[in-house]
């Protein structure tokens, strides 16, 4: 099962900010955190994942808190394209597994 | 930008047939991974499988699964005599490494009836 919780779904109007939260209260002090989106039934997309630090790359950023039991994924600019189901995965060496176990995510909707 | 290609992107099939779907990983890339989507549900993991051979696998990947890297380049996902609640979208996804982030292909979506 999915380690983390997230909202099931958001709106947010096109050109702010989206911010996405999870939760992952019992993450290992080893496990990323990562996040993938899927848009309509694509296959997912990788977008950012962090240790414990902030993270910044040219599609979001992530903001792990320094307890590191929930971060938030952040689009900068929401545009219409970014209509999609977000997933948060925690993921690493004591997960006993690489393998991604997907949950549920938080359906994002950019409102024009 | 290298990407993962899948073929094909639909297949429709009867109960009992032998389908086989057919994956090219991003080339430099050693770990390689099947899941699965019935729709409306999760992403599902089935199987990972590095350096010839299945490294891991769930409990959806049963007998009637098997998976097979013929070439250099291709990934294979065969199952044997489909079911009715095999159809789903089928990706494939690719990985340098364990840890590394996946990259997914754009899935097949295979139809039983």
């Amino acid at each position: 099962d999915a380690k983390t919780t997230q909202p099931t779904s958001m709106d947010c109007a096109e050109g702010r900010a989206a911010n996405l939260p999870c939760n992952h209260s019992t993450i290992s002090g080893n496990e990323y955190v990562y996040w993938y989106r899927q848009i309509h039934s694509q296959g997912p997309q990788y977008i950012i994942h962090g240790l414990k630090n902030n993270e910044t790359n040219e599609m979001a950023s992530l903001i792990i808190t320094e307890d590191r039991k929930s971060s938030t994924l952040i689009l900068p600019h929401a545009t219409l394209r970014d209509t999609a189901v977000y997933y948060c995965i925690v993921r690493g060496p004591t997960s006993g597994t690489y393998k991604y176990i997907f949950g549920t995510g938080t359906r994002l909707k950019v409102l024009a | 930008e290298p990407e993962v290609t899948q073929t094909p992107s639909h297949q429709v099939t009867q109960m009992g047939q032998e389908v086989i779907l057919r994956c090219v990983p991003i080339s430099n890339h050693l770990y390689f991974y099947w899941y699965r989507q019935i729709l409306g549900q999760k992403v599902e993991f089935l199987v990972s499988f590095y350096n010839n051979e299945i490294s891991e696998k769930s409990e959806i990947f049963d007998d009637q699964f098997s998976v097979e890297r013929p070439d250099g380049s291709n990934f294979t996902l065969k199952i044997r005599s489909t079911k009715l609640e095999d159809s789903a979208m089928y990706f494939c996804a690719s990985s340098p490494s364990p840890s590394g982030e996946l990259f997914f292909g754009e899935g097949s979506r295979l139809t039983v009836l």
